[in-house]
């Protein structure tokens, strides 16, 4: 069954280092999402991404986020300069349209120290 | 901007019960879905609903939306000790992104 997979499972970085989150969504799907939990509360959702550009972005994805589809298979989530506040599981997603649901990769699991 | 509000938070129930999780959300949405995370792992979606009305069921889980009450429940029948994991919904406020409520964190114990 094709699945959405991240790498990797875990990053740990210092604060103020950029650090490249990266998914491979499902190959036919054409909607790209990044989702982050901090640890113990609710899922937020980041942005999303179509046609090779930002289609929504929260008030959470600021200047320090970027993302990029830098191929035809991988997604990536940067982040430029982290802070401690950062540290969540974050969550790839991809959907073959907007109205469909988006299945979740495992997940990277980001610790600043 | 759009609230979701889940209860309750957690619950404990005894395999063989019934039992209802709400999720109240504060604007309009034109669809909302229901997540299942097991501990350490991902994200699975249960359902979609869609319009006022909806029912959907899978084995002992039922959603429903009502659109008008801005609600949606999800109804565990006969619960199972597999059934034990935390439950998210999720409307869709915005363009594309969902908005998730806190969780029901779910125990089901023999």
């Amino acid at each position: 069954e094709p699945e959405v997979t991240q790498t990797p499972s875990h990053q740990v970085t210092q604060m103020g280092q950029e650090v490249i989150l990266r998914c491979v969504p499902i190959s036919n799907h054409l909607y790209f999402y990044w989702y982050r939990q901090i640890l113990g509360q609710k899922v937020e959702f980041l942005v999303s991404f179509y046609n090779n550009e930002i289609s929504e972005k929260s008030e959470i994805f600021d200047d320090q986020f970027s993302v990029e589809r830098p191929d035809g298979s991988n997604f990536t989530l940067k982040i430029r300069s982290t802070k401690l506040e950062d540290s969540a599981m974050y969550f790839c997603a991809s959907s073959t349209d907007r109205d469909t649901e988006a299945f979740f990769g495992q997940g990277t699991r980001l610790t600043v120290v | 901007e759009l609230k979701v509000e889940q209860n309750p938070l957690f619950l404990s129930m005894q395999e063989g019960k019934n039992y209802t999780i709400y999720c109240n959300y504060s604007t309009t949405s034109d669809r909302l879905y229901w997540y299942r995370q097991d501990p350490g792992k991902s994200l699975e979606s249960l359902f979609v609903l869609l319009s006022n009305g909806a029912v959907k069921q899978e084995g002992r889980l039922m959603a429903s939306l009502d659109t008008k009450a801005r609600l949606s429940t999800l109804h565990i029948t006969a619960a199972v000790h597999d059934l034990s994991a935390t439950y998210f919904c999720a409307p869709r406020g915005g363009a594309d992104g969902l908005t998730f409520g806190k969780g029901t964190h779910l125990i089901i114990q023999p």
